[in-house]
């Protein structure tokens, strides 16, 4: 199974601080169709996960821009360019280019 | 508005089994792939199972460690898809969420199995 590591495990930040999570994968997600199948999640306390970005680097509908998702093959990464309150959660990358499917150990993000 | 509304979870035994239902609505749900995801205690997700559309001759896919025992079914005529588990053991415990295959775009709320004696 393709292995997800997602760093840091703990991101501690203040409103407005820009911040990164990076996502690197065992194998490349490069798909034989030519897509990246790797995704973006947000957990927020006691709720379903929310997708961000779908195929690395498209917004999901209703996400705000200054969520951005870039990377190639086998590294990722998601900014998050001026952190608002409302971001505080878990993050998650997850990959379906290989089956079975499979996410990263999740990213918290909490207020410096 | 889309939505996914799963129910039927519960505490059971080991060995026992249980029908998890994810009721749909919103969109058009004949042509939909859907998934199952679970997230365990530790808060790590793992996906479940897949099935795919009738023109896709309703194929179905599994984790291994569900393989055997779960099995994932669709009522198009009711918009639902459902995931019968048998034979649970206590590391199947979790929160089960359904979602739908269009880039993983909708989840449902979620329902807790807890697995224990």
């Amino acid at each position: 199974d393709v292995v997800l590591t997602q760093t840091p495990s703990i991101l501690s930040a203040t409103i407005g601080q820009s911040v990164s999570i990076s996502c690197r994968s065992s194998q490349s997600l490069l798909d034989s169709d030519g897509n990246t199948y790797l995704y973006w999640f947000l957990q927020r306390p006691g709720q379903s996960p929310q997708r961000l970005i779908y195929l690395v680097s498209n917004l999901g509908s209703g996400v705000p821009n200054r969520f951005s998702g870039s990377g190639s093959g086998t590294d990722f990464t998601l900014k998050i360019s001026g952190v608002e309150a409302e971001d505080l959660g878990v993050y998650y990358c997850m990959q379906a280019t290989h089956a079975p499917w499979t996410f990263g150990g999740g990213t918290k993000l909490e207020l410096k | 508005e889309v939505q996914l509304v799963e129910t039927g979870g519960s505490l059971v035994q080991p060995g026992k089994s249980l029908k998890l239902t994810c009721a749909t609505s919103g969109f058009t749900f004949s042509n939909a792939w859907m998934h199952w995801v679970r997230q365990s205690p530790e808060k790590q997700l793992e996906w479940v199972a897949q099935i795919k559309a009738k023109s896709n001759n309703y194929a179905t896919y599994y984790a291994e460690s569900v393989k055997g025992r779960f099995t994932i079914s669709r009522d198009d005529s009711k918009s639902s898809v459902y995931l019968q588990m048998n034979s649970l053991k206590e590391e199947d415990t979790a929160i089960y969420y359904c979602t739908r295959n269009n880039y993983f775009d909708y989840w449902g709320q979620g329902v807790m199995v807890t697995v224990s004696s």
